[in-house]
């Protein structure tokens, strides 16, 4: 499984863009890159899910280099609510293999 | 994205008694389930993971009889946690997945054990 490093922790303010950057040099040829939002005492909530290139959902982007060995989670325009702890996990997402949480990234969105 | 609920949400007991959290996917029927245990501060650890039918697999350092686990449906997955103790006291989550799908995750159940 490989293992990913993230920062420990973030700020920014309100209406900034906020880019959270994992690096997964380990990456297999089978594995999806997937992020995950944490708030306390609730079960992350899946965010956005990607393979190569760019993801855009309602919520994040998502780039991944040619070499996969990171990504970045682009938020844009954060509010206070986005506040959480932001993991990075990397996996075989669709066949049935476990994912690894690291440390995350706690996100602290200031007014 | 799939719902997954679980049951309770907290629960205080006795210590020595035993407790059993149940975890269920509401719209999609999960080939694998998956048990993670978080204390404060601290990030999710996997514990075990669960595929309907047959016998749980545990992650090194976990005992298996005291975390009971039974998967004995698509929807269902159940965690007993025997003869808890204080240190058990943690924020349990699951999570379940379809073989084309990501993990989706369980709001959690948190367990004091007195």
């Amino acid at each position: 499984l490989a293992k990913t490093t993230q920062p420990i922790s973030m700020d920014s303010y309100e209406g900034q863009e906020v880019n959270i950057t994992c690096s997964h040099n380990n990456i297999a040829t089978n594995d999806y890159i997937t992020w995950y939002q944490q708030f306390p005492s609730q079960g992350p909530r899946f965010i956005i899910q990607g393979y190569k290139t760019k993801v855009t959902n309602e919520v994040a982007s998502l780039f991944i280099p040619a070499d996969r060995k990171s990504s970045t989670l682009s938020l844009p325009r954060v509010s206070l609510s986005d506040t959480a702890v932001y993991y990075c996990l990397v996996g075989d997402a669709y066949n049935t293999d476990k994912l690894i949480f690291g440390t995350g990234t706690r996100l602290q969105v200031f007014p | 994205g799939a719902v997954v609920s679980q049951h309770p949400s907290r629960v205080i007991c006795k210590s020595g008694t035993s407790v059993k959290i149940e975890c269920r996917s509401l719209d999609f029927q999960a080939t694998t389930m998956f048990w993670y245990r978080q204390f404060p501060k601290q990030s999710l650890m996997l514990m075990a993971t669960s595929n309907e039918g047959s016998k749980a697999t545990y992650e090194q350092g976990v005992e298996k009889d005291k975390f009971l686990i039974n998967h004995a449906s698509l929807t269902l997955s159940t965690l007993t946690v025997t003869s808890a103790h204080p240190e058990d006291s943690s924020f349990y989550i699951c999570s379940a997945k379809t073989s084309q799908e990501t993990q989706y995750f369980g709001p959690g159940t948190r367990l004091l054990v007195l």
